[in-house]
């Protein structure tokens, strides 16, 4: 069974400019997140999504956007890059139903898209 | 407002050594969920155990033990007889729904030989 699957792994962009990041969950997972990893904030919830809806999202400004398509795979982008926001960006994928009837999920991780700006 | 705190940065033992990892969390949920998570230096968070606020058992899975103890808000993860391969940043986790969790800043293990 794949687990879930990040790309691009690393990129590097220049201030000013856009990236998109996708992921591919675990075949059947329907749920994916989301999350920020930089040595200073450590790790820190972007969004999540489930059956393409946006169901919970993070104290970031609104330069950091996602989606998800109905076969689950997502794609987040974050528009006029910060030196900020060079980080390790997580997706996590997981086969809990509806966020509001299951509790806390376990989350099944990508190995990351590490994003450096300049 | 919910927190993890897990004051050890990093921590180093020699091989074979217990190590215990300390966890401290702030919620105000009755409901709540506890995570620990391995990251080793690929990078790629890997799950280790999920515990619900209702059920304070303590918990074994081989070498990894866990003690939950809602009277000081602690969810503590022991390692015996450490091993190299144990050598990783591990994060105590927070959530009540779906996906979001409250990650402490991690803990830095380092087994040396």
């Amino acid at each position: 069974k794949a687990g879930v699957t990040q790309t691009p792994r690393y990129l590097i962009k220049t201030r000013g400019q856009q990236v998109t990041l996708s992921c591919s969950p675990i075949s059947g997972h329907r749920s994916v997140s989301w999350y920020q990893q930089t040595p200073g904030q450590g790790l820190q919830f972007l969004f999540e999504y489930f059956s393409e809806t946006q169901r919970n999202k993070g104290n970031f400004p609104g330069r950091f956007s996602g989606r998800q398509f109905s076969n689950s795979r997502s794609e987040m982008n974050v528009s006029t890059l910060e030196l900020g926001d060079s980080a390790l960006y997580l997706c996590a994928s997981s086969s809990a139903g509806a966020p509001t009837h299951s509790g806390a999920n376990v989350l099944t991780f990508g190995a990351g898209s590490r994003l450096t700006v300049l | 407002a919910q927190k993890v705190t897990q004051a050890q940065t990093e921590i180093s033992v020699v091989e074979k050594e217990d190590v215990t990892l300390d966890c401290v969390y702030e919620t105000r949920d009755t409901t709540y969920y506890l995570f620990w998570y391995k990251q080793p230096p690929s990078g790629e968070l890997v799950f280790l155990i999920r515990r619900n606020s209702f059920d304070e058992q303590n918990e074994i899975s081989g070498r990894y033990s866990w003690n939950f103890q809602k009277s000081t808000s602690s969810f503590n993860f022991t390692i015996t007889a450490s091993q190299v391969v144990d050598s990783a940043v591990y994060f105590c986790a927070l959530g009540n729904q779906g996906g979001k969790l409250i990650f402490g800043q991690g803990t830095e293990l380092s087994v040396k030989p």
